[in-house]
């Protein structure tokens, strides 16, 4: 089945900065990448997803990133606000399999 | 549209015993899947049930187990609870067949096994 690897495990910056997580997948046929972050005590929300035809994708301060030949894709968040702390998991999916999840990247932003 | 309904929100029990945890997931929506969650162990996959039919299944021993019904409701099961079940169950539904739907969670229900 489909193995998610993701890094780093924590992550702390400054306000202001940006932040970059990177996740890898083992099964070169998936082709849906979606990113959730969850906030303590809360279930995880979807940011932003990504399907296997498409490079790259941005949704304000959010941008995924995917390579498929070296089967690896990436969180951008930029301008990093205290809100934006939180566990970010990455996941990936093949057709009608199930969707697999990164151990997951605890994002703390100092004000 | 109302959100992923998991009931109940918190449960104790003590080992040996059984539970049962319930999801309804978004209007129209088909596909039921199981996770748990530890701290430190991210989301672990349980299963996955479509139209009523177990599609997917994770590697979970056999104590675990789930139905879903006409209605696309589920359930989850775990029998002879162990100390190591202690976690957060969540349900996402989504709403198609097909990879390219995401999944939508519940807020999950805490078993703490004593």
């Amino acid at each position: 089945g489909e193995n998610v690897e993701q890094h780093p495990s924590t992550l702390s910056v400054q306000e202001g900065d940006s932040a970059v997580i990177k996740c890898t997948y083992s099964d070169s046929a998936s082709n849906y990448f979606p990113w959730y972050k969850q906030e303590l005590g809360k279930r995880p929300q979807l940011i932003i997803d990504i399907r296997s035809n498409v490079g790259e994708k941005k949704d304000q301060r959010i941008a995924v990133t995917l390579n498929k030949t070296a089967k690896h894709f990436s969180l951008h968040i930029t301008e990093t606000q205290p809100e934006d702390s939180a566990v970010y998991f990455c996941a990936a999916r093949y057709n009608n399999n199930d969707m697999r999840f990164g151990a997951g990247t605890r994002l703390t932003v100092k004000p | 549209k109302a959100g992923v309904t998991q009931t109940p929100r918190y449960l104790i029990k003590t080992r040996g015993q059984q539970v049962t945890l319930s999801c309804s997931p978004i209007s129209g929506h088909r596909s039921v899947s199981w996770y748990q969650q530890t701290p430190g162990q991210g989301l672990q996959f349980l299963f996955e049930y479509f139209s009523e039919t177990q599609r997917n299944k994770g590697n979970f021993p056999g104590r675990f187990s789930g139905r879903q019904f006409s209605n696309s409701r589920s359930e989850m099961n775990v029998s002879t609870l162990e100390l190591g079940d202690s976690a957060l169950y969540l349900c996402a539904s989504s709403g198609s067949a097909g990879s390219v739907s995401p999944l939508h969670f519940g807020n999950g229900t805490r078993l703490t096994v004593t």
